[in-house]
């Protein structure tokens, strides 16, 4: 059972695309959380969101309560984006995606 | 505030060994909690506390240990170490709807 399910599990792109991480969860929640992981490094939350949009800086969050959907977009991508984006919703407890892995090229 | 430090940051054992992780907080936070993140598998949580003297199971608890006799630490026992036991190893400490996490230690059982 996975009450969180991410897409695409792996991702590469060219410096200075747009890139859309996906998000769909099944069970009911009173926050989403990103979360972003370096390569052997530790787990540092990005965004926490109810509702709406959050911005920060070129990273961007939206999530839909009703369609249980939250989208995490990075514009102008830059090699330094490369990690591990990791999906968690708050319900009765912490349910976490598998995650993305993203790979930008120079 | 430190956050959430972790020690050790690695650690090989030999199957059967026994060690400890240890975990602290400096937030003051009644909730923290044990995962392990494998390859495909997303973090998955081991035990977890609500305050101290408190402790229960998570989804994946066989084999591992847990007290919290102060609100500030929390670590986590291996018991017998073996090789399904190789992961890495993230505490957590939660205040409202955040989560903090340790660095991580990478624990190899040979």
């Amino acid at each position: 059972k996975n009450e969180v399910e991410q897409s695409p599990q792996n991702l590469t792109a060219q410096e200075g695309e747009f890139i859309t991480i996906n998000c769909s969860y099944s069970v009911g929640i009173s926050a989403l959380h990103w979360l972003q992981q370096h390569p052997g490094g530790g787990i540092v939350s990005l965004f926490m969101l109810s509702s709406g949009k959050k911005k920060h800086g070129r990273l961007i969050a939206t999530i839909n309560i009703q369609e249980k959907h939250s989208s995490l977009h990075i514009t102008a991508s830059h090699p330094r984006d490369s990690a591990v984006y990791i999906c968690a919703v708050t319900g009765n407890q912490f349910y976490f995606g598998t995650g993305t892995s993203l790979t930008v090229i120079p | 505030n430190a956050g959430v430090t972790q020690t050790p940051k690695f650690q090989v054992l030999k199957t059967g060994q026994s060690m400890t992780l240890q975990c602290a907080q400096d937030m003051n936070h009644e909730y923290m909690s044990w995962y392990r993140q494998d390859p495909g598998m997303g973090l998955r949580l081991i035990h977890y506390s609500v305050g101290a003297g408190i402790t229960d199971q998570g989804e994946v608890p066989n084999g591992y240990n847990v007290s919290r006799s102060t609100t500030e630490d929390f670590p986590l026992r291996l018991l017998s170490a073996a090789p399904s036991q190789t992961s890495v190893y993230f505490c957590a400490s939660v205040s409202g709807n955040t989560i903090y996490f340790g660095e991580g230690s990478w624990l190899t059982v040979v």
